[in-house]
């Protein structure tokens, strides 16, 4: 069946616009978590949903960062004023959620952010 | 404050040589471990997970990790690796209590010569 599937692939933009991607998660999976991956580094949690509310959002890193799941499927990550520092691949992950935490997380290919 | 180790950023091996690759955590409470790998070009997949049970887990193409809770530590081993093994593996734990955020460690990237 199909992934979970992240657009654009790639989104090259100037420093202080603003950028959506955009996260689909596998069909049915009410679980979806958000990450973002630096260059030499594992990925580092945002937020997660479960369903259409975001159920932990501690890893945002400030409020220019801000992600949507409204009907508890497709979510857009939203970054307003972007700054060269959030450079970095940005992963989207699903899950069944229905053991939990102990939920294998299935991952896109991610969205390359380039803010130049 | 929560964190994964991996000891080594990279790692070099011939084919059927045997792999370790190390990872320490620091958590609180009752924690889930796992480890993913990232082949070339590819998305990240799960390899294996502990959350529970003998602490001896077995994966998928032949990979074993051991939980040693009085060290802190979720080691991931293969007895003889295949050039097919080449790629970055990360270790990750989130806790029952925690919610559902999983801390990644920073990955090893395995070469294996043919």
């Amino acid at each position: 069946g199909a992934g979970v599937s992240q657009t654009p692939s790639n989104k090259v933009t100037e420093k202080g616009k603003y950028v959506e991607l955009r996260c689909d998660p596998i069909s049915g999976h009410t679980a979806l978590y958000w990450y973002r991956q630096s260059l030499g580094q594992g990925p580092e949690f945002l937020i997660y949903f479960q369903g259409t509310g975001a159920a932990d959002d501690s890893g945002l890193p400030n409020d220019r960062f801000f992600a949507v799941r409204p009907e508890g499927s497709v979510s857009t990550l939203k970054i307003q004023r972007t700054e060269r520092g959030d450079s970095a691949v940005y992963l989207c992950a699903s899950s069944l959620a229905r053991a939990g935490p102990t939920d294998t997380q299935y991952f896109g290919p991610g969205t390359r952010l380039t803010v130049l | 404050a929560q964190s994964v180790s991996q000891h080594n950023h990279h790692v070099i091996l011939s084919e059927a040589a045997s792999l370790e690759l190390g990872c320490n955590y620091s958590y609180g409470g009752t924690v889930n471990l796992f480890w993913y790998v990232q082949y070339p070009g590819q998305h990240l997949q799960l390899l294996l997970k502990y959350f529970s049970g003998d602490p001896l887990v077995k994966g998928i193409k032949g990979f074993e990790a051991e939980f040693i809770k009085s060290k802190f530590s979720f080691n991931l081993r293969k007895p003889s690796v295949q050039w097919s093994d080449t790629a970055e593996y990360f270790c990750a734990v989130n806790s029952n209590t925690g919610g559902f955020k999983t801390i990644f460690g920073a990955g090893t990237r395995l070469f294996v010569k043919a």
